[in-house]
């Protein structure tokens, strides 16, 4: 059973445009969503989490959208770039549970 | 900052033949995985560990099983190497409660049984 959903699988984006990514849970338990950077060769880092007491939290140029009432949270990174190429990895977390739920990934490729 | 680190990068094994995948961290965490990536399948668990000489099975558990010795080791072991097996594996740590919502990764191994 997969509680957290990804989607695209890949994405290909000009430089300068937005890339958005987009994740939806199933248990409402979950009260932690990080996302995790992943670039070739690396273990996954993380980038930027929300918690659902919030709907939008923004890092530079990353920014994470939640929706609670539709079990929806989404990352949209403004005037991607190049060097943004990576994968990235929706997660969610909640309670006294010791595990990160992650989506399957998103290969996001910026052409210059 | 923390590091994890793991004793190899790539990997190369024969099918039948028993191998280990060392997980080293430094930050005193209690908490450690170990992950399986495949292309189209993103991050699987494992195993994990909540403790010294706690372990507990994750999503996929068939065909591996883990050792925690020390609090900063946790090893991966693959009994009996099979092909589908070849994949990239990923230790992670974190804190535990509330800090566990965090997990630090190490760079992967890149595993191949032919």
């Amino acid at each position: 059973q997969q509680q957290v959903k990804q989607s695209p699988q890949s994405l290909i984006v000009q430089k300068g445009g937005i890339s958005i990514i987009n994740c939806a849970y199933e248990n409402t338990a979950f009260d932690y969503f990080p996302w995790y950077q992943q670039f070739p060769g690396k273990g996954p880092a993380l980038l930027i989490a929300i918690r659902p007491d919030v709907s939008e939290k923004k890092e530079g140029r990353f920014t994470i959208s939640f929706n609670k009432s539709a079990k929806q949270f989404s990352l949209h990174i403004m005037d991607s770039q190049p060097g943004d190429s990576a994968t990235y990895f929706c997660a969610a977390w909640g309670g006294s549970n010791y595990k990160l739920t992650f989506g399957k990934g998103t290969l996001l490729t910026v052409n210059p | 900052d923390v590091k994890v680190t793991q004793s190899s990068r790539y990997l190369v094994k024969r099918t039948g033949e028993k191998v280990f995948l060392e997980c080293v961290q430094d930050m005193d965490h209690e908490n450690m995985f170990w992950y399986r990536q495949d292309p189209g399948l993103g991050l699987r668990l494992i195993y994990f560990s909540y403790d010294v000489k706690m372990k507990e099975k994750g999503d996929i558990p068939e065909g591996y099983s883990v050792s925690r010795e020390k609090k900063e080791r946790f090893s991966l072991i693959l009994e009996s190497a099979s092909t589908n097996q070849t994949s990239m594996y990923l230790c992670a740590s974190s804190l535990p409660g509330q800090g566990g919502s965090t997990q630090y990764f190490g760079p992967g191994t890149r595993l191949t049984v032919l």
